[in-house]
């Protein structure tokens, strides 16, 4: 059971470089998310997706971009990176339903220090 | 908009004691509540939920009650393990749009 899968695992970039976090599901979940994990913030929505096609800015957008091509895959993109981008990425999906009890499934995390 | 609230700082506490972590809500509907947890290294797994007021969830010795009164899903565990130790995280959610509202997150640190 693969579930959702996130690559890198780890990675550290200098300010002004870019890289990309892979995200790829294999529940065939409609619904798609990217977080960042800090110290004292909890777990805060960067963009999201309800299918392949449609994305939105969640609460900390900016310094990102996102697509969604396909079902699967929902890639994170820092076009620009910036030592305030260091934190830990999680990538998350769900079924999108009107069931607000559907559960949503996350990925193991990405650590990114940007130096 | 929705928000969740958790007690402020770690807990840590001995071996076989008992554990509560309060979490309170605010909705303007009837949402869905969640409790997540994330061992060392690794991303949130649902450990527990409840879909309505009154609703218990459980799971691994874990409980919480869905109050509508009180607006509260606080989480117990009567006799917590070194295992245990984690950062659980409340979360609703509510209606169509599939969002998640998270708590900050509680540390907690079991000590054998």
């Amino acid at each position: 059971n693969a579930g959702v899968t996130q690559t890198p695992k780890f990675q550290v970039l200098k300010t002004g470089q870019s890289m990309t976090l892979q995200c790829a599901q294999d529940m065939n979940h409609e619904y798609m998310s990217w977080y960042r994990q800090d110290p004292g913030m909890g777990l805060r929505l960067i963009h999201y997706s309800v299918g392949a096609g449609i994305t939105d800015q969640g609460e900390v957008p900016n310094g990102y971009n996102v697509s969604r091509s396909t079902t699967e895959d929902f890639p994170l993109r820092l076009l620009s990176a910036a030592p305030s981008q260091t934190s830990v990425y999680f990538c998350a999906s769900r079924r999108y339903s009107g069931d607000s009890g559907n559960t949503i499934y996350f990925g193991e995390g990405s650590w990114l220090t940007v130096v | 908009g929705d928000s969740v609230t958790q007690m402020e700082g770690p807990v840590t506490l001995s071996e076989e004691a008992f554990l509560t972590i309060n979490c309170t809500y605010t909705a303007t509907g009837y949402p869905s509540l969640f409790w997540y947890v994330q061992y060392p290294g690794e991303g949130l797994q649902l450990l527990l939920k409840a879909t309505k007021a009154d609703d218990k969830g459980s799971n691994k010795g874990f409980e919480a009650t869905y109050r509508k009164e009180t607006t509260s899903f606080h989480l117990e565990k009567g006799s917590v393990q070194v295992s245990d130790s984690a950062v659980y995280f409340c979360a609703l959610s509510e209606g169509g749009n599939n969002r998640l509202a998270f708590g900050k997150g509680n540390q907690v640190v079991v000590i054998p």
